[in-house]
């Protein structure tokens, strides 16, 4: 069964803590994704993961760093999260080795106060 | 600006009838891919329609890519209410690199 896990679903945060998103796969994919989606601006690319330790910048990559030690594993973080950073999160997995096609997880609604 | 952009913002129709979703991109792109995402869930694929393709279907939907004029739009024959959700183009800008970028979509109800 194809899944992209995101974990957790829901986080309350205070400005200037440090914020650990995770993301799971179980399909192998070499590439992961990590993006925000917030009211009227679609999904914003923030940054993308071709492999383990091999990470590339998206359109949006300030204030954010990611983690991929392994492959079906990847994390976001954000080092003293602001408001502005209040969104939903997505992960998502596929891209050139499935046929251009993303999995999306169900997302993290990420809240900083 | 948005690389990829869809029109309308919102429309909405009664089920049974047809609708059409329109997306315009500003690159060259190798393919254009439609998605879906329903209240509380993250974006699904719909359809992938490559640059050197001008129509593909896929059951009720029905996609059309214009690489002439940068754009596609997406049709939904004989809706239901469970078509009510988010629809999005996203493109890869030719790159690639596979960042594919989306844009803010188009907000659809179907209406009993």
């Amino acid at each position: 069964d194809m899944k992209v896990t995101q974990m957790p679903r829901y986080l309350i945060k205070r400005m200037g803590e440090n914020v650990l998103l995770e993301c799971g796969q179980d399909m192998s994919h070499e590439t992961m994704y990590w993006y925000r989606q917030d009211p009227g601006l679609g999904l914003q690319l923030i940054y993308i993961s071709y492999d383990v330790d091999s990470n590339s910048e998206g359109d949006i990559p300030k204030g954010y760093r990611v983690s991929r030690k392994k492959r079906e594993h990847f994390s976001l973080i954000l080092d003293s999260a602001k408001t502005n950073q209040t969104s939903v999160y997505f992960c998502a997995t596929g891209g050139p080795g499935v046929n251009e096609r993303l999995f999306f997880g169900h997302g993290t609604k990420l809240s900083v106060l | 600006s948005q690389l990829a952009e869809e029109n309308p913002w919102a429309l909405s129709v009664h089920e049974g009838e047809s609708v059409t979703v329109n997306c315009s991109y500003k690159t060259s792109i190798t393919a254009l891919q439609w998605y879906r995402q329903k209240s509380g869930e993250g974006p699904a694929q719909l359809i992938l329609i490559r640059s050197n393709e001008r129509e593909k279907r896929n059951g009720r939907l029905r996609a059309t890519l214009d690489t002439s004029s940068q754009s596609s739009s997406l049709s939904i024959t004989a809706t239901r209410c469970e078509d009510t959700a988010v629809y999005f183009c996203a493109t890869d800008a030719d790159t690639g690199n596979y960042k594919y970028v989306f844009g803010a979509g188009t907000r659809l109800k179907v209406i009993a």
